[in-house]
C-alpha cells in the first residue's frame, strides 16, 4: 500500500468552482511534488516543495495554487479550471530532492473531470 | 537536454515468461539515476526499481531487475516469470544527480505490458 494518500479520488467541478486536492505522508520525506498526467501519456511536472518552500513552478496557469501547510501535507487548490484541466493528479514525496538516490514514492491520484 | 526514449508502446508476455522492457536515455550529466514505475488503470504510479549511474553492479528487486548497460545508455526492465497482476503500464524515468538535482523526474512515454493467461 502506498504511503502517500491522496484525497479525494475522484473529483468533478464546474468551471467557475473552487475545490483543493489534498496529499499526506508520513515517511518523513521532506520534498514534495504535484504531477499532472493526461490519458495515455507520461506524469509531467507541475510543482516542486523542498523543506516547505516552493521550489519549481514548471509555469503552471495560476488557477492551480500550490500550498504546503507543514512537511506533511501538500495541497493544490483549484480555480476557473477548463476542461482540458481533466486529468489525473499525481502527489509524490522523497527524502531529499538534492538526493539523486533518493526514491520518489506516489500516490494513487486524484481523477479530475471539468465540467 | 535529458530524454528518455521507450520504444515499446505496446508488449503481450505469456504467463510464467520472462519480458523486457526498452528504455535507452540521454544525459550529459555524469550523476543520475534511473527508475522504472508500474502504473495499472487504477492510476497509482508503483515504484518497481532504481539504478544509479555510479552503480557497478545492476539493481535487482524480487522478480524485477534492471539489465544497466552505461555505454548504450540504456535501463531496460526484465520481469521474471509474469503474472496476470503485472498487466499494466510500465514508465521509464531519470532524474539529474548532484547539486543540480531538483528532484525532478523525465519520463519515458510508456509500455503497455499485456499478460496472458
Amino acid at each position: 500500500d502506498t504511503e502517500v494518500t491522496q484525497t479525494p479520488k475522484h473529483l468533478v467541478m464546474g468551471m467557475t468552482n473552487k475545490k483543493s486536492l489534498k496529499c499526506e505522508q508520513h515517511m518523513g520525506h521532506r520534498a514534495m511534488y504535484w504531477y499532472k498526467q493526461k490519458a495515455k501519456k507520461p506524469p509531467e511536472l507541475m510543482f516542486v516543495y523542498s523543506y516547505e518552500k516552493l521550489s519549481i513552478n514548471e509555469s503552471v496557469p495560476s488557477r492551480f495554487s500550490p500550498e504546503c501547510p507543514n512537511s506533511s501535507l501538500l495541497n493544490l487548490h483549484l480555480h476557473a479550471l477548463q476542461p482540458e484541466d481533466s486529468a489525473l493528479y499525481l502527489c509524490a514525496s522523497s527524502q531529499d530532492p538534492g538526493q539523486g538516490r533518493n526514491t520518489i514514492y506516489f500516490g494513487e491520484g486524484s481523477w479530475l473531470t471539468v465540467v | 537536454a535529458q530524454k528518455i526514449t521507450q520504444t515499446q508502446p505496446g508488449m503481450f508476455v505469456q504467463e510464467k515468461e520472462a519480458v523486457t522492457l526498452d528504455c535507452t536515455y540521454d544525459t550529459s550529466d555524469q550523476s543520475y539515476g534511473l527508475f522504472w514505475y508500474k502504473q495499472p488503470s487504477s492510476g497509482e504510479m508503483i515504484f518497481l526499481i532504481y539504478q544509479g549511474s555510479y552503480d557497478e553492479q545492476n539493481a535487482t528487486e524480487g522478480r524485477y531487475s534492471l539489465n544497466f548497460q552505461k555505454a548504450r545508455k540504456s535501463a531496460n526492465l526484465v520481469i521474471s516469470a509474469s503474472q496476470l497482476g503485472d498487466s499494466a503500464m510500465y514508465f521509464c524515468a531519470m532524474r539529474e544527480g548532484g547539486s543540480s538535482n531538483t528532484g525532478k523526474l523525465i519520463f519515458g512515454q510508456g509500455t503497455t505490458l499485456q499478460v496472458k493467461p
